[in-house]
């Protein structure tokens, strides 16, 4: 079964600490991999997108891996601020298709 | 910058009742997608429309849902006969190419609550 799963579920850290959020998927062919950070009550928006070629990828202060041998992609955020609390989702797109898998996420907690 | 654009924002109605969710997607973008999201949930597809047609649906989208691009410029999801369970948050997406090689934008949601 097409399953993509996220750790830790949940994530308390301070302001100006660097974090690492894991996704591991089953989803079989894929085409990309993508990481989205969704604010409470709001639509997802894309940090980053990877094709399954891709080793690392990055927006800022977001760094997002993909090791398609394992399955399995992490989201690395630098120096977190205030503003980052929020949820941050792996979706995988399933190859030829055009179905986004999403994880559960990881919900980030950033404070002062 | 453009964005997805969706109305309302939050709708109350009756079990039973018909609703039609409103989107208006980037201009430029061809391919269209209604996602929803029940409360505490994931995140999951419902349809993907191109070229005045749905070109995939999944499911969950059954005869009770439809979609429709009445003009240039609105992408609608109509849900009849609602139920409880259709109580969700229903995200609209748009992108320039397919999702194999494109960016997916989505709005910033409508709240369906169903009593």
């Amino acid at each position: 079964k097409n399953q993509v799963e996220q750790s830790p579920q949940s994530l308390i850290i301070l302001e100006g600490k660097n974090c690492t959020l894991q996704c591991n998927y089953t989803v079989s062919p894929f085409s990309n991999l993508r990481w989205y950070k969704q604010d409470t009550g709001r639509g997802p928006v894309s940090l980053t997108i990877m094709t399954f070629s891709e080793n690392t990828k990055s927006n800022g202060r977001y760094t997002a891996t993909l090791d398609a041998d394992t399955k399995q992609s992490s989201l690395h955020i630098t120096a977190s601020q205030l503003s980052d609390s929020a949820s941050y989702i792996c979706v995988v797109t399933l190859y030829n298709t055009d179905k986004l898998i999403f994880g559960t996420g990881t919900r980030l907690q950033v404070f002062p | 910058e453009p964005e997805v654009t969706q109305t309302p924002s939050h709708q109350v109605t009756q079990m039973g009742q018909e609703v039609i969710l409103r989107c208006v997607p980037i201009s430029n973008h061809l391919y269209f997608y209604w996602y929803r999201q029940i409360l505490g949930q994931k995140v999951e597809f419902l349809v993907s429309f191109y070229n005045n047609e749905i070109s995939e649906k999944s499911e969950i989208f059954d005869d009770q849902f439809s979609v429709e691009r009445p003009d240039g410029s609105n992408f609608t999801l109509k849900i009849r006969s609602t139920k409880l369970e259709d109580s969700a948050m229903y995200f609209c997406a748009s992108s320039l190419t397919t999702p194999d090689t494109g960016e997916l934008f989505f709005g910033e949601g409508s709240r369906l609550t169903v009593l």
